[in-house]
């Protein structure tokens, strides 16, 4: 069975400094997906990543990275250089060989002035 | 890029009515559209998958004669909450993707139902 897990329900960081959110996954498919999504106290979600199982290279997105460790099953988000306006909830998920996809039960990210 | 549309982004509807929330792919075509919803400080929990010119495919737990999803046309999928009750209170969420097997889902801003 696919899971994702997030372990860590509240994170704060200093403005301007780097944060890593946790993802951990569970899946027998070779062939997945992962995701990292945004959401804001409006409620509407934001893709920021993804990670594909056979990429060789780590994706990076602007100020996003994701630090994928295939062999430990995590998928950490890495935002540098951290501002206000990220305060928000991150998901994690994975999509394997159906259409839909499993969601963590996210983060919530503060970024103290 | 990539816009979905959800209409309305609050509604508030008496107990035995039913509402109609929509989701729109407003510049792409979306073969498949997904239907979300999110408790309090909980993850989205996907409750049907919406194809287009058949039938959903409804999760398990979710009542489908409850949650009744059409998805008429390549951009447009709606969800319709029948006979609401105050536990219906939540918020919906639906997603759409591109073609291709790699395309992100994106997500329509959301639809906080509250039933009185």
């Amino acid at each position: 069975a696919q899971k994702i897990t997030q372990t860590q329900p509240g994170m704060f960081v200093q403005e301007k400094e780097a944060v890593t959110l946790d993802c951990t996954y569970d899946t027998s498919d070779p062939s997945y997906g992962l995701f990292w999504y945004k959401q804001p106290s409006s409620g509407e979600m934001i893709f920021l990543i993804y990670q594909g199982s056979y990429d060789q290279q780590n994706a990076t997105e602007g100020r996003y990275s994701l630090n994928f460790q295939k062999a430990r099953k995590s998928a950490n988000l890495v935002i540098s250089a951290s501002q206000l306006g990220d305060s928000a909830m991150y998901f994690c998920a994975m999509k394997t060989g159906a259409n839909n996809l499993f969601f963590g039960t996210g983060t919530r990210l503060t970024v103290i002035p | 890029g990539a816009v979905v549309s959800q209409h309305p982004s609050r509604v508030i509807c008496k107990s035995g009515t039913s509402v109609k929330i929509e989701c729109r792919s407003l510049d792409f075509q979306a073969t498949t559209m997904f239907w979300y919803r999110q408790f309090p400080k909980q993850s989205l929990m996907l409750m049907a998958t919406s194809n287009e010119g058949s039938k959903a495919t409804y999760e398990q737990g979710v009542e489908k004669d409850k949650f009744l999803i059409n998805h008429a046309s390549l951009t447009l999928s709606t969800l319709t909450v029948t006979s609401a009750h105050p536990e219906d209170s939540s918020f919906y969420i639906c997603s759409a993707r591109r073609t291709g097997i790699d395309s992100p889902l994106h997500f329509g801003n959301g639809t906080r139902l509250t039933v009185t």
